[in-house]
């Protein structure tokens, strides 16, 4: 079955960087374009970006460009994602989800698969 | 694009019916997408393109659209369905969330 598994909890200082994985699997890996969503507690939803696995492609919500950045590793099918220059409001669980469906132009999709976040605390 | 969802929080019992509904500052045709979150769980689709349900959520859950007002209606309340719900527009960037709504049990 398809599943999006996420890296486990970080804790990071401010001003460092994160890196958070989503491994994939049960599906063609370049076929789907990866979401990355984040929660910050007790808050709502805040789409981050995408990433096209298939050519690299990606596209970042205009609050994080700049300290962002998405990639791959064709290898074991995992998409990542880097946060940096973190401060304390970037303390959130950040979420992978896959787009509902295969064409290369559904970046602007909706989310049918979402792995189980991940937790980022920034804290001094 | 703004989503405005009301209520912001419902208290209802078993065997209600409920309706949440989210509203588009603008117009996004039916791009439209509902999540269930339960707490402490990662966002679950319910339905897409405002009213399509997707593969494997019961048949009590169901999505509407009239305008830029968007309707989801939970037609006999489960105790498994007490949880947030947030509406998602995917019709131009950036991609954006209501606020959420939650449900609890009266």
């Amino acid at each position: 079955q398809v599943q999006l598994v996420q890296s486990g909890a970080e804790a990071k200082r401010p001003g460092a960087s994160v890196k958070v994985s989503c491994k994939t699997s049960g599906y063609t890996f370049t076929g789907y374009y990866i979401h990355w969503v984040r929660q910050a507690p007790g808050q709502g939803l805040e789409w981050m970006g995408w990433f096209n696995p298939k050519n690299i492609g990606t596209k970042y919500a205009q609050k994080f460009q700049g300290r962002v950045t998405m990639s791959r590793d064709m290898s074991t099918s995992t998409v990542s994602m880097e946060l940096s220059r973190l401060r304390s409001d970037d303390t959130a669980v950040y979420y992978c989800a896959r787009v509902g469906c295969s064409s290369s132009s559904c970046h602007l999709y909706y989310m049918d698969v979402w792995g189980k976040g991940t937790t980022v605390t920034v804290s001094s | 694009i703004q989503l405005t969802q009301s209520p912001s929080s419902l208290s209802a019992s078993i065997g209600d019916r409920v309706t949440i509904t989210c509203r588009a500052s603008q117009g996004i045709s039916s791009a439209l997408a509902w999540y269930q979150q339960i707490s402490g769980r990662a966002p679950k689709l319910l339905i897409y393109d405002a009213s399509r349900l997707e593969s494997g959520v019961p048949s009590r859950f169901s999505g509407s659209r009239s305008g830029t007002d968007f309707t989801l209606t939970i037609s006999s309340l489960q105790p498994e369905d007490f949880a947030t719900y947030y509406c998602q527009q995917f019709n131009s960037y950036p991609i954006t969330f209501g606020q959420g709504t939650r449900l609890d049990i009266k």
